[in-house]
């Protein structure tokens, strides 16, 4: 079946703008994580939910980044005014059991 | 704190050669141990993970670790490497089996594959 999908793939920001990024889990998976992976270093947790709600936003670097998940599907981390320090991979990854299935991820450039 | 030590940043070994990555982890209860890789441009692709249990556990693509309570580690193995097998390689550990609690991961270690 299919996978976790995130789009865009790429996207390229200028500093200050706002940035949508969009994760679709596998289908009923419950569980629902965000990472953020610098380059060259590991991914690091920013926030959970399950189904709907978020449980989890301890690991958010600061309050312009904002996650939500409105449906317990589908879910999207926003980031208002990008800095240069955002520049990473965004991952997704959904579970339903033990396991977390992480998507391609959505790398972010801000120039 | 909870920590993941992968003390190697890159390795490189010869094609057929056998391969040892290492990863020592600090946790206050008992771990629950993944180990993933990641190809260029790739997402995080599962290759096993320990709960509980046998403490040598087999994966995917012919890998296998063993976790070592009295060390703390959960080193990752291969009897023989194969050219695709170059990848980056992170180990992390999570509470709840990884499905109530987000992981913690190392910063990787890099395998190149000589011919």
């Amino acid at each position: 079946g299919a996978g976790v999908s995130q789009s865009p793939r790429y996207k390229v920001a200028k500093r200050g703008q706002d940035v949508a990024l969009r994760c679709d889990p596998i289908s009923g998976h419950v569980s629902l994580f965000w990472y953020q992976q610098a380059l060259g270093q590991g991914p690091e947790f920013l926030t959970y939910f399950q189904n709907e709600a978020q449980l989890d936003k301890s690991g958010l670097p600061s309050d312009r980044f904002f996650a939500e998940r409105p449906e317990g599907s589908v879910s999207t981390l926003k980031i208002q005014r990008t800095q240069q320090e955002d520049s990473a991979v965004y991952l997704c990854a959904s579970s339903r059991g033990d396991t977390q299935y992480f998507g391609p991820g959505t790398r972010l450039t801000v120039l | 704190a909870q920590s993941v030590t992968q003390p190697d940043i890159h390795i490189t070994v010869s094609e057929g050669a056998s391969l040892e990555l290492r990863c020592n982890y600090s946790y206050g209860a008992t771990p629950y141990l993944f180990w993933y890789v990641q190809s260029p441009g790739q997402g995080l692709q599962l290759l096993l993970k320990y709960f509980s249990g046998d403490t040598l556990v087999q994966g995917i693509k012919g890998f296998e670790a063993e976790f070592k309570r009295s060390q703390s580690s959960f080193n990752l193995r291969k009897p023989s490497v194969h050219w695709s097998d170059a990848a980056e390689y992170f180990c992390a550990v999570g509470d709840h089996g990884g499905s109530q609690g987000n992981l913690i991961f190392g910063k990787g270690t890099k395998l190149s594959v000589k011919p």
